[in-house]
């Protein structure tokens, strides 16, 4: 089955920076990825998500890059805000099926 | 806006005490799924129904049912609860069942077993 492995566990940045968090799958037949944010005591929250057919995805201070041969995928963050601050999840499915597949998080600090 | 409503965001529960968790959607979603989110190993899904009484195993189903008798309800239930099962529960629906499409996460329930 499917495996989602995600990098880093913890990351801590300054406030404008760029925050970049890095997964990697194992089904080359995956073709679906969303990223999660999941704030402090709250539910996880789609920010932005990219099929296989295209490679970058962006909106407005995120972006998404797909690597098909390589089987990963990146979540960017620009300019850096305190309301980053959250918990970050990667996820990937196979068309045609129902469930997603997760990674471990990755908890973003962005220091002031 | 898609609204999954998880009937309790706490609940402490004794050990082999039968355990229910309800979870509600009100988009007419064919998927739902319950998961477990534990720190440092993300959210793993229990299990998963793509329709009214259909159920399938996710990665961890064990100790662990389920019911979907409504297409809004689905029900996870603690056979006999146990410490291990202290965590983190998030329900989430799912249309398209043929398409990739984002899963809708409800609040959450924080189960501690005494």
């Amino acid at each position: 089955g499917e495996n989602v492995e995600q990098h880093p566990s913890t990351l801590s940045v300054q406030e404008g920076d760029s925050a970049v968090i890095k997964c990697t799958y194992s089904d080359s037949a995956s073709n679906y990825f969303p990223w999660y944010k999941q704030e402090l005591g709250k539910r996880p929250q789609l920010i932005i998500d990219i099929r296989s057919n295209v490679g970058e995805k962006k909106d407005q201070r995120i972006a998404v890059t797909l690597n098909k041969t390589a089987k990963h995928f990146s979540l960017h963050i620009t300019e850096t805000q305190p309301e980053d601050s959250a918990v970050y999840f990667c996820a990937a499915t196979i068309q045609g099926a129902q469930k997603l597949v997760f990674g471990q998080g990755t908890r973003l600090t962005i220091n002031p | 806006d898609v609204k999954v409503t998880q009937s309790s965001r706490y609940l402490v529960k004794r050990t082999g005490e039968k355990v229910f968790l309800e979870c509600v959607q009100d988009m007419d979603h064919e998927n739902m799924f319950w998961y477990r989110q534990d720190p440092g190993l993300g959210l793993r899904l229990i299990y998963f129904s793509y329709d009214v009484k259909m159920k399938e195993k996710g990665d961890i189903p064990e100790g662990y049912s389920v019911s979907r008798e409504k297409k809004e309800r689905f029900s996870l239930i603690l056979e006999s609860a146990s410490t291990n099962q202290t965590s983190m529960y998030l329900c989430a629906s799912k249309p398209d069942w043929n398409q990739g499409r984002p899963q809708h996460f409800g609040d959450g329930t924080r189960l501690s077993i005494l």
